[in-house]
């Protein structure tokens, strides 16, 4: 079946460093990717999405590229702030899925410190 | 333009109570999924609704149910909880006839069964 592989954490940064979570999945065919973010006590907010391959998902200075050769779309950022601190979600929706039923990651928490 | 609302904000109950939670849609939008958090995991999807009737389930028992509104807005009843049960309930709103399938999440419930 479809699942998707994140990460562990906690990666803990500090202001200005570089940001890379690492996500992987197995499904069939092209699913379409998400990376979804969670701050503190909230719910889940879509951060950037892909639904083909070598497409790259942008938003809010983060990055990610779908790469179907190696089954993974890793998140980037270039610059993390205190502010981005918060759970970082890696989801799929399968290519025979009518509903969009999204399968997640385990989670990566993030801390950027000052 | 109000998001995906849910109530309550946080529950506690005991084993072998029932629950109903609930769920109004983003506006505009037709489809409302389920999903359960538990702590320091990715949301599994529960089912989906649309037209008033389940589309898609996932893995979880009976004891899990749920109903939608011609209003578009849904519950989530759990009956005979264990402590099992105990997690944040996310409910997504979508637009079906939309390709996308993009879900919107609302800032969940949270359950704690004691």
């Amino acid at each position: 079946g479809n699942s998707v592989t994140q990460m562990e954490g906690p990666v803990t940064l500090s202001e200005e460093a570089f940001l890379t979570i690492n996500c992987t999945y197995t499904a069939t065919g092209y699913p379409s990717l998400f990376w979804y973010v969670q701050y503190p006590g909230e719910g889940l907010q879509l951060l950037l999405k892909a639904t083909k391959a070598d497409d790259k998902g942008s938003n809010k200075g983060f990055e990610a590229t779908y790469r179907k050769e190696t089954t993974s779309f890793h998140l980037e950022k270039g610059s993390v702030q205190v502010s981005d601190s918060a759970v970082y979600f890696c989801a799929l929706r399968g290519v025979s899925s009518n509903t969009g039923k999204l399968i997640f990651g385990q989670g990566t928490t993030l801390q950027v410190k000052p | 333009d109000a998001g995906v609302t849910q109530s309550p904000t946080h529950l506690i109950k005991t084993r072998g109570q029932q629950v109903t939670l609930r769920c109004s849609p983003k506006s505009g939008h037709d489809t409302v999924s389920w999903y359960q958090q538990a702590l320091g995991q990715g949301p599994q999807f529960i089912f989906q609704y649309y037209e008033e009737e389940e589309r898609q389930r996932g893995n979880f028992p009976d004891r899990f149910s749920g109903h939608q509104f011609p209003n578009y807005s849904s519950e989530l009843n759990v009956n005979a909880l264990l402590l099992g049960d105990s997690a944040l309930y996310l409910c997504a709103s979508s637009l079906r006839q939309t390709s996308s399938y993009e879900q919107y999440f609302g800032p969940g419930t949270r359950l704690t069964v004691t």
